[in-house]
């Protein structure tokens, strides 16, 4: 079962491109996070958010929650935002994607 | 800054000891959690705990038992290593439901 579906599972890209990543979820959820992981390194939560739209720095987060939809926007990639990106819903329970590894080649 | 602390980064373990995890943060969250990842299958939690000596199973708990004893700590416990339990374990802590995480750096056990 996979309540939490991420898109791309890779992603290589170029320095300077507009990166987009998707989640789709299944269960009804009260809030939805974006999390970063770097190689060998512990996670970071980037946004949690349970409506419309969320910017920090470079990074934008928007959801839908009548499509059940959420994408994570990275503008003007750099070689520093090469990591993994996990989505994830709170609801009842618990539930992550598996993640999207991002590479941005200089 | 939240800090989520796990006692060890790397660790290696025989076949049949018993492992503890340790996992400490310092803003008096209430719930904290422990996950284990593994490649493609992502982030899968194996217990939580939303106060002082409360334990919820998680989606994977088999082979694993927490401790809760103060509010600051949360200890996962392997009964007997095995090596399939070799992977990343990742711990958590929140303020309460519904509010964001924050991480541990991760210890990535290797039991051999």
């Amino acid at each position: 079962k996979n309540e939490v579906e991420q898109s791309p599972q890779n992603l290589t890209a170029q320095e300077g491109e507009f990166i987009t990543i998707n989640c789709s979820y299944s269960v009804g959820i009260s809030a939805l996070h974006w999390l970063q992981q770097h190689p060998g390194g512990g996670i970071v939560s980037l946004f949690m958010l349970s409506s419309g739209k969320k910017k920090h720095g470079r990074l934008i987060a928007t959801i839908n929650i009548q499509e059940k939809h959420s994408s994570l926007h990275i503008t003007a990639s750099h070689p520093r935002d090469s990591a993994v990106y996990i989505c994830a819903v709170t609801g009842n329970q618990f539930y992550f994607g598996t993640g999207t590894s991002l590479t941005v080649i200089p | 800054d939240v800090k989520v602390t796990q006692s060890s980064r790397y660790l290696v373990k025989r076949t049949g000891e018993k492992v503890f995890l340790e996992c400490v943060q310092d803003m008096d969250h209430e719930n904290m959690f422990w996950y284990r990842q593994d490649p493609g299958l992502g982030l899968r939690l194996i217990y939580f705990s939303y106060d002082v000596k409360m334990k919820e199973k998680g989606d994977i708990p088999e082979g694993y038992s927490v401790s809760r004893e103060k509010k600051e700590r949360f200890s996962l416990i392997l009964e007997s290593a095995s090596t399939n339990q070799t992977s990343m374990y990742l711990c958590a802590s929140s303020f309460r439901h519904h509010y964001g995480y924050t991480f541990g750096s991760g210890t990535r056990l290797t039991v051999v």
